[in-house]
């Protein structure tokens, strides 16, 4: 079955880039028509949709945070990535990377990574 | 946005009860509706779509229903391992949303 897994530095300096990679395995990102999305999770907190990226480069950012984010994907590798600039402690947080479900629009999360926690601090 | 509330927020309960939790839409979504079960240190896990849909290899212990705005997840007979923070999702419309939890211990 379809696997994702995060990775990525767990340190990042405030003001610079957070940048994060998920590989999915057990599927072809480009097939199925799915949206592969990411999330995250302050420190004790809920849960926050980032944005989504589908195979073909389209994507669709949260508007809270759409100034800093870029989704973007490498089918020949399957992954997709996670930029997000100008950092803050705010932006301390497990990310998440997942699959929408059903294929081809709005759904749930269904798999899920494992998450990989990201600190911003100097 | 399309805010998710929940209730309550944190319940205390005992192996073999029935456990409700509710989840409000600020407004209308149809079914588009997901409930998430999340363990410390653990991704959330899928166990309800399209506000009563049961995921594959979720128990049939959990049951979900509702339409609109107002939308329930019931544990029939909570187990052990039932003790975790549960989650509300809408999917009707990006930027999708989340409830902001409830904590079900013992």
């Amino acid at each position: 079955q379809v696997q994702l897994q995060e990775s990525g530095p767990g340190l990042v300096k405030p003001s610079q880039t957070l940048s994060l990679t998920c590989t999915v395995s057990g599927g072809s990102i480009g097939s199925g028509g799915h949206y592969w999305s990411w999330i995250r999770q302050p420190p004790g907190k809920g849960l926050e949709w980032i944005g989504y990226i589908y195979s073909s480069g389209s994507t669709n950012y949260n508007p809270s945070l759409r100034s800093r984010v870029t989704i973007s994907v490498d089918a020949s590798k399957n992954q997709f990535s996670l930029e997000l600039t100008s950092v803050t402690d705010a932006d301390t947080a497990v990310y998440y990377c997942a699959r929408e479900r059903p294929p081809g629009g709005a759904g749930w999360f269904d798999p899920w990574g494992q998450g990989s926690l990201v600190t911003v601090s100097s | 946005d399309i805010q998710m509330t929940q209730s309550p927020s944190s319940l205390s309960a005992s192996v073999g009860d029935r456990v409700t939790i509710t989840c409000r839409a600020s407004q209308g979504i149809s079914n588009y509706l997901a409930w998430f079960q999340q363990k410390p240190g653990k991704a959330p896990k899928s166990l309800i779509y399209a506000a009563s849909g049961l995921q594959s290899g979720v128990p049939s212990r959990f049951s979900g229903s509702g339409s609109g705005t107002d939308f329930t997840l019931t544990i029939s007979s909570l187990q052990p391992e039932d003790f975790a923070t549960y989650y509300c999702q809408q999917y009707h419309s990006y930027p999708i949303t989340f409830g902001q939890g409830t904590r079900l211990e013992i």
